[in-house]
């Protein structure tokens, strides 16, 4: 089964702080997401990317940005951290045949006091 | 826009009863449907797929058919067990929005117990 590997698990910041959370899928697939979960909304996409230096914005875009910088590693970036964005977030990865099945990380845990 | 709907946000009963977690999307494409499991504190999982209207398909003793004149994925088993406790997510992707990924439901807990 696909490997995808996140990091930090946990990640505790305050608001107006800089958190970057990361993501690697050592299968070669092609595309990539970022998901955030939240009781009542489900998965929502935030980013993802199709290739090393793609990126392509999701349904809840505001106050994140990311970053593909090769096939293997996808970053969430969060510059200005507010509570709203206190969430569980989940990347996940899929190849190009895969009939549209993804493989999810651990996730991260992020809470922004 | 691609929508999926899961009624029931909690469904508890007892160990060994069946169960039946409801799924219908809309969309103006051709659909594939996916059923993933997230257990507590874990990644979610694929379940089992389909794009193939009135077919049942079955993984790990959950089964599903799609029927694309309802618009219907619904996820059933014949007797729960305590494991299948976990959130359960429908999802749909379709030609239109390959590159995109999967559109998910709220998801449904389901409570087993003994």
């Amino acid at each position: 089964e696909a490997a995808v590997t996140q990091s930090p698990r946990n990640k505790v910041t305050v608001t107006g702080g800089n958190v970057t959370l990361s993501c690697r899928q050592t299968n070669s697939h092609n595309y990539m997401y970022w998901y955030r979960q939240d009781t009542g909304h489900g998965l929502r996409l935030i980013h993802y990317s199709y290739g090393a230096g793609n990126l392509q914005i999701g349904d809840v875009p505001d106050g994140y940005k990311a970053t593909r910088t090769t096939q293997e590693d996808f970053f969430l970036l969060l510059e200005l951290a507010s509570p709203s964005q206190t969430s569980l977030y989940f990347c996940a990865s899929k190849d190009r045949g895969s009939q549209n099945t993804l493989y999810f990380g651990a996730g991260t845990r992020l809470s922004v006091l | 826009g691609d929508s999926v709907t899961q009624t029931e946000g909690l469904v508890t009963l007892t160990k060994g009863l069946p169960v039946m977690l409801n799924c219908t999307y809309q969309t103006t494409y051709s659909p594939f449907l996916f059923w993933y499991v997230q257990h507590l504190n874990e990644a979610p999982k694929l379940l089992l797929k389909s794009s193939t209207d009135n077919k049942r398909t079955e993984h790990q003793g959950f089964y599903a058919t799609l029927h694309k004149s309802s618009s219907s994925f619904h996820l059933q088993k014949s007797s729960v067990q305590l494991s299948d406790s976990a959130l359960y997510f429908c999802a749909l992707s379709d030609r239109n929005n390959y590159a995109q990924g999967l559109t998910f439901g709220l998801g449904t807990r389901v409570s087993v117990f003994p």
